[in-house]
């Protein structure tokens, strides 16, 4: 059975962008978790979907969004980039919601100028 | 913002040897904590977890003990490997499973 898989892997975007990151979970998987990852603020929770809806979401601002598709596939977006955004954004996947056991992916190290 | 804080930032132990990652939790209506291990250029994998109606939780090589009395995690693995070099992250997070917290990491160094 394949993996979470996140698309682009790396992505070097400039202030003001905006981004959209990929993430498959696995097959079967319907929760989709992202977080982000940096050396200062170490792995943050940033939004769950499950049955594409949204269900939990930490203290980020409104800048960063996501979504579901009815595959369980997942999106998220940053608009209008800042410096700090850079880091690596990361997705687990999980069976349902009733389970913190969560498969992560690799990862897409964003990194804005 | 909330976290879960780790008492040792980094470990070093020779092979062989059994190592213990502290972490220290400050949610008190935390119930669920799970442990992680990130190795370089991975995401986290999930190593184990337990419930605070349980004191102790054992899996293969590894040992999970929890201490609610003082908001207290530990992780044991026995017989540390070079494979078992990699950061581990203590995570809390609650039944309901709503949003789960995780600790700065604990970066493990195996001495062949």
């Amino acid at each position: 059975k394949a993996g979470v898989t996140q698309t682009p892997r790396y992505l070097i975007k400039t202030r003001g962008q905006q981004v959209t990151l990929s993430c498959s979970p696995i097959s079967g998987h319907r929760s989709v978790s992202w977080y982000q990852q940096t050396p200062g603020q170490g792995l943050q929770f940033l939004f769950e979907y499950f049955s594409e809806t949204q269900r939990n979401k930490g203290n980020f601002p409104g800048r960063f969004s996501g979504r579901q598709f009815s595959n369980s596939r997942s999106e998220m977006n940053v608009s209008t980039l800042e410096l700090g955004d850079s880091a690596l954004y990361l997705c687990a996947s999980s069976l349902d919601r009733v389970s913190y056991e969560q498969y992560f992916g690799p990862g897409t190290r964003l990194t804005v100028t | 913002g909330e976290s879960v804080g780790l008492h040792l930032p980094t470990l070093s132990v020779q092979e062989g040897d059994n190592s213990i990652i502290n972490c220290a939790y400050s949610n008190s209506a935390s119930d669920y904590f799970i442990w992680y291990k990130q190795e370089s250029g991975k995401g986290p994998q999930f190593i184990i977890d337990i419930r605070s109606n349980m004191d102790k939780r054992q899996g293969q090589r590894v040992t999970v003990l929890l201490n609610k009395t003082v908001k207290h995690l530990s992780l044991q693995i026995a017989a540390t490997q070079p494979g078992d070099s990699a950061v581990y992250f203590c995570a809390e997070g609650t039944t309901s499973y709503d949003k789960v917290i995780f600790g700065p990491g604990t970066s493990l160094s195996v001495i062949p």
